[in-house]
């Protein structure tokens, strides 16, 4: 059955501090691995995209691991801000198909 | 680029009637469209996908003649939300995939529509 399950599923952080969120899937044959970032009731925004070959990505403070041998993947913030509290969503897609399975989300919240 | 707007962004509407949400692709051609639905606290959940042109492909557990979705355009496709209930009240959100500017196999989602049924 094509899973992907995250963790932790809430986080609280001091502002400045880092910290890491992780993914685990068990989709099959699998495509690619995106990491969102969604704010309370908007849409989720990409923040990175990783295929089978790709083992780390940056976006500014973000940076993203596959290891797509032992199926996981994990989203790095660095020195993190207040703007950063959202919910941050591990997104899996299959080869050949158009649908994505997604986690259901690692609520960060980031306090002064 | 590759931006997906929705309308209206917040609904209330009254038990037993009927409320449409608009998706639109600004900058490129949406081959394919997707609704989801997302309660408070759970992640996105496929509801259906359309491709222009064609009858839309529902998930399991979804009503079709309750969840109309229309695609006529590359650019526009539509969600409506018949004899509402308050169970129906959600995040209602779609993405859309394909085009000039988007990557075939990229989904850029829109802001979502806030549905509230009293």
């Amino acid at each position: 059955k094509n899973q992907v399950e995250q963790s932790p599923q809430s986080l609280i952080i001091l502002e400045g501090k880092n910290c890491t969120l992780q993914c685990n899937y068990t989709v099959s044959p699998f495509s690619n691995l995106r990491w969102y970032k969604q704010d309370t009731g908007r849409g989720p925004v990409s923040l990175t995209i990783m295929t089978f070959s790709e083992n780390t990505k940056s976006n500014g403070r973000y940076t993203a691991t596959l290891d797509a041998d032992t199926k996981q993947s994990s989203l790095h913030i660095t020195a993190s801000q207040l703007s950063d509290s959202a919910s941050y969503i591990c997104v899996v897609s299959a080869s050949g198909a158009n649908n994505l399975f997604f986690g259901t989300g690692t609520r960060l919240t980031v306090i002064p | 680029g590759a931006v997906v707007s929705q309308h209206p962004s917040r609904v209330i509407c009254k038990s037993g009637t009927s409320v449409k949400i608009e998706c639109r692709s600004l900058d490129f051609q949406a081959t394919t469209m997707f609704w989801y639905r997302q309660f408070p606290k759970q992640s996105l959940m496929l509801m259906a996908t359309s491709n222009e042109g064609s009858k839309a492909t529902y998930e399991q557990g979804v009503e079709k003649d309750k969840f109309l979705i229309n695609h006529a355009s590359l650019t526009l496709s539509t969600l409506t939300v018949t004899s509402a209930h308050p169970e129906d009240s959600s995040f209602y959100i779609c993405s859309a995939s394909g085009g000039t500017s988007g990557s075939v196999y990229e989904q850029y989602f829109g802001p979502g529509t806030r549905l509230t049924v009293t």
